[in-house]
């Protein structure tokens, strides 16, 4: 089944204490991002990916980092996480073609979530 | 630069009856529109897009948006809610190729 798979779905921690939130797709997808939802403000992004080695800054990069060594991972750190980093994040990957306007064709499919809450 | 706006925050409505949700976007260049779905406990599904070929799109289950350019809007609709629609809409526009902005969210109530 062509999934995109988040781990973990619920983690609840502590001011500063690093954790990772791994994503994980079989689709071969090149284009990868990470974003996060609050309540009113939609879904808004953190990172993204257009290929292995390639990553940048989405919306709302601070206190976030990224890497994409492999073409079907793309692992979100929080190296020092914050109280207001409390959210629900979702991975979400998608096929990407050359030329800029051509991703705007195609459609994400998304993780089922991520539930963080920081204490 | 591109926004979305999607106007209330929470719609309800009564088993039967049609179903709206507004988008309006901003756009610099001719953009990509998208209506995604979520339910409860659940990742965004597409419901639809569009693409620049027909200004009216058809979802799935039942749902339709036009695109209206000269009102920079995207509004969703479908004819009659069902119980099955409750569930959180989100429409978001993409033109600079690598980046897909969000509205802010239409959560749907359905009324027995």
């Amino acid at each position: 089944e062509a999934q995109v798979t988040q781990n973990p779905r619920y983690l609840i921690t502590v001011t500063g204490k690093k954790l990772t939130v791994t994503c994980s797709q079989n689709m071969n997808h090149e284009y990868m991002s990470w974003y996060r939802q609050d309540p009113g403000l939609g879904l808004r992004q953190i990172y993204y990916s257009m290929n292995v080695e390639v990553t940048d800054k989405g919306d709302v990069p601070e206190g976030y980092k990224v890497s994409r060594k492999e073409k079907r991972n793309f692992p979100l750190i929080l190296e020092s996480p914050s109280p207001n980093q409390t959210s629900l994040y979702f991975c979400a990957s998608s096929l990407s073609l050359a030329g800029g306007l051509s991703f705007g064709a195609n459609v994400l499919t998304f993780g089922a979530g991520s539930r963080l809450t920081v204490l | 630069a591109q926004s979305v706006t999607q106007l209330g925050s929470h719609v309800s409505v009564s088993e039967g009856a049609l179903v709206l949700l507004r988008c309006n976007y901003s756009s610099s260049v001719p953009p990509y529109l998208f209506w995604y779905v979520q339910y409860p406990n659940q990742g965004l599904q597409l419901l639809l897009k569009y693409t620049s070929a027909a200004t009216l799109v058809k979802g799935i289950n039942g749902f339709e948006a036009e695109f209206k350019k000269s009102e920079t809007s995207f509004h969703l609709t479908k004819p009659s809610a069902h119980m099955s629609d409750a569930a959180e809409y989100f429409c978001a526009v993409t033109a600079a190729g690598n980046k897909l902005t969000f509205g802010g969210g239409t959560r749907v109530l359905v009324k027995p």
